[in-house]
């Protein structure tokens, strides 16, 4: 168990190019949680998956932002078009799905991304 | 919809104080109640967690009771470290397929 990892861990881009994060889960974890973090704010829920199926949205997640989880595996979250207010920490946390139990999100270290 | 509201920090103590940060929520029903924690430069760590009425969750010396008549769930230590030293965030989980809802985040700082 290495943990949820992500990728890269810092990206600076320029206004208007598009930028793509990816996150690999815990092996055996078929749920999949992407966040966002602004400065001095918690986290908020952007968008869930479970297994290959993306379930919920958050009105967060503008037409710019779209997510994938092939093969139900890793997943990947594009932003186009990047604007100077997306910049913050994106975090992809997963868990086990099942009856019963309470369910962990293990977090990753977090993708934070800088428009300029 | 679903909330948590947490005390604002920075919360600025010496080693061996007693800490206590304070998280009220609202939501439908009765949700799962968690502690994280965000060390400098770490990514968020659970610290505790509860699940229903009464339950007391404990970690490293941290605790927290989950309050349904006060609909809170405080976080207490009775000696911090300097080590503890980090941002707390309280949270909930909200809808079926329990996404988080966390508060803004308490910075703590601890003094030798």
């Amino acid at each position: 168990d290495t943990g949820v990892s992500q990728n890269p861990r810092h990206k600076i881009t320029k206004r208007g190019q598009n930028v793509t994060f990816r996150c690999d889960p815990i092996s055996e974890h078929n749920r999949l949680y992407w966040y966002r973090q602004t400065l001095g704010q918690g986290p908020e829920f952007l968008t869930y998956f479970q297994n290959e199926a993306q379930l919920e949205k958050s009105r967060l997640l503008s037409d710019r932002f779209s997510a994938e989880r092939p093969k139900g595996s890793f997943s990947t979250l594009e932003i186009q078009r990047t604007e100077q207010g997306d910049s913050a920490m994106y975090l992809c946390a997963s868990s086990l799905g099942g009856l019963g139990g309470l369910l962990e999100q293990y977090f990753g270290p977090g993708t934070r991304l800088t428009v300029t | 919809g679903d909330s948590v509201t947490q005390m604002e920090g920075p919360v600025t103590l010496s080693e061996e104080a007693f800490l206590t940060i304070n998280c009220t929520y609202t939501a439908t029903g009765y949700p799962s109640l968690f502690w994280y924690v965000q060390y400098p430069g770490e990514g968020l760590q659970l610290l505790l967690k509860a699940t229903k009425a009464d339950d007391k969750g404990s970690n490293k010396g941290f605790e927290a009771t989950y309050r349904k008549e006060t609909t809170s769930f405080h976080l207490e230590k009775g000696s911090v470290q300097v080590s503890d030293s980090a941002v707390y965030f309280c949270a909930l989980y909200s809808g079926g397929y329990n996404k988080l809802i966390f508060g803004a985040g308490t910075r703590l700082a601890v003094h030798p």
